[in-house]
């Protein structure tokens, strides 16, 4: 079974530069998730989606972060403009919730520089 | 407060050590308890999942979850250079809600 991909999995864009991550989920999982991990912590929710409705995007800076799932599969991320700090590792993860499991299985992240 | 504390490292221990990781939580709500391990430049892979209190075995790893003290711990037996990582806690309220990372514990294992 493939796990999660996501790409790019570098990316370096100078400030106020558009950026954009793409996930795509493992096969027949509901839920997917976008984390930050900054360096040296623990990651951190963005958003999460339950097929293709943000069901908490609390955590997600809605002034230049952007997020869409279309047809319930794929998702991708946007920032706009990039900011110094959002130089960060974002993580992609998913679950089967609709099979009452709760664990989430993440990709390899796309760590994104900003200069 | 962070709602999830954990003792940053590193950690180095001797290959064949056992190595013993822990983290504290602050709300009682916390039903899922999880042990990620996270390789330099790779995403976290999930160890070890347990609920509520208790023991949980998979092989060289030990879970344990005491939900009165708050207090959940990680055990490796016979640890090997390969498990050099940082190892990350995470909590959990319920399923599909967001995983509560602790910033993780960074291990050494030294041949």
């Amino acid at each position: 079974e493939a796990g999660v991909v996501q790409s790019p999995r570098y990316k370096i864009i100078e400030k106020k530069q558009p950026v954009a991550f793409w996930c795509n989920p493992i096969s027949g999982h509901n839920t997917l998730y976008w984390y930050r991990q900054n360096l040296g912590q623990g990651p951190e929710l963005l958003i999460r989606y339950e097929n293709e409705e943000a069901v908490d995007d609390s955590q997600l800076p809605k002034d230049r972060f952007s997020a869409e799932r279309l047809k319930g599969v794929d998702s991708t991320l946007k920032i706009q403009p990039a900011e110094l700090g959002d130089s960060a590792v974002y993580l992609c993860a998913s679950s089967p919730t609709d099979r009452g499991s709760d664990e989430q299985y993440f990709g390899p992240g796309t760590r994104l520089t900003v200069t | 407060q962070k709602e999830v504390e954990q003792d940053p490292g590193p950690l180095s221990v001797p290959e064949g050590a056992i190595v013993s990781l822990n983290c504290t939580y602050s709300n009682s709500a916390f039903q899922y308890f999880m042990w990620y391990r996270q390789y330099s430049r790779k995403g976290p892979e999930l160890l070890m999942y347990t609920y509520s209190s208790g023991n949980k075995e998979d092989g060289r790893f030990t879970a344990q979850v005491d939900k009165s003290s708050k207090y959940i711990s990680l055990f490796i037996r016979d640890s090997q250079p390969s498990d050099s990582a940082t190892y990350l806690c995470a909590v959990l309220k319920a399923a599909g809600n967001k995983l509560t990372f602790g910033g993780g514990t960074r291990v050494l294992v030294k041949p």
